[in-house]
């Protein structure tokens, strides 16, 4: 059965300081595509990162990284230089390669204190 | 076409009362999703189409719920007989699925969601 666990109910990090949320894995299976998103108080996803599990590279996009660990199955994801809009909902996923659903964690709510 | 579209954004019933959700994924994109998220959970996987055919769905499916997309475009989530415990963001998400032994796409495109309250 796949899993994914963010145990960090909430986290807050100060104006332009990093902050790294935490995302562990459980899967047999070796093809697979890991996610973050980041969901505001308004309620839609936003999708910001992906790595899939052949990537021999961390992804990163913008401000955004993902600290991936293969053999730890975390991928947690770093947001460097925060800011007041990152307060938010983040959700880290993963799909295999069949694709048939993501698998959620259970999210991070994250508030940047100005 | 500049994204997935839910109608209605938001919808209160009565319990007992039967509700219709839509979405309306990328137009290119052959798989279409349904998710449950309730407060302070991430989204539960209900199912999923590929084209037309519905290929999975999940034990939290229960008969009273079904979900079509006939033409492989729009799709439809009906709730019948709706309980208290309904209330929850149903949410929709499509992607260009290739297939292949590895996942191909950077991201699953949501849908701005449709909460419903059953009161």
């Amino acid at each position: 059965a796949q899993k994914i666990t963010q145990t960090q109910p909430g986290m807050f990090v100060q104006e332009k300081e990093a902050v790294t949320l935490d995302c562990t894995y459980d899967t047999s299976d070796q093809s697979y595509g890991l996610f973050w998103y980041k969901q505001p108080s308004s309620g839609e996803m936003i999708f910001l990162i992906y790595q899939g599990s052949y990537d021999e590279q961390n992804a990163t996009e913008g401000r955004y990284s993902l600290n991936f660990q293969k053999a730890r199955k975390s991928a947690n994801l770093v947001i460097s230089a925060s800011q007041l809009g990152d307060s938010a909902m983040y959700f880290c996923a993963m799909t295999l390669s069949t694709g048939n659903q993501f698998y959620f964690g259970t999210g991070t709510s994250l508030t940047v204190i100005p | 076409d500049t994204g997935v579209s839910q109608d209605p954004r938001h919808k209160i019933t009565k319990r007992g009362q039967n509700v219709t959700f839509r979405c309306d994924p990328i137009s290119e994109h052959n798989r279409l999703y349904w998710y449950r998220q309730t407060l302070g959970q991430g989204p539960e996987f209900l199912t999923y189409f590929q084209n037309e055919a519905q290929l999975e769905k999940s034990r939290l499916l229960s008969d009273r719920f079904s979900a079509e997309r006939p033409k492989g475009s729009f799709s439809t989530l009906e709730i019948q007989r709706t309980e208290q415990g309904d209330s929850a963001m149903y949410l929709c998400a499509s992607i260009p699925w290739l297939g292949g032994a590895y996942p191909n796409t950077d991201t699953q495109y949501f849908g701005p969601g449709t909460r419903l309250t059953v009161l």
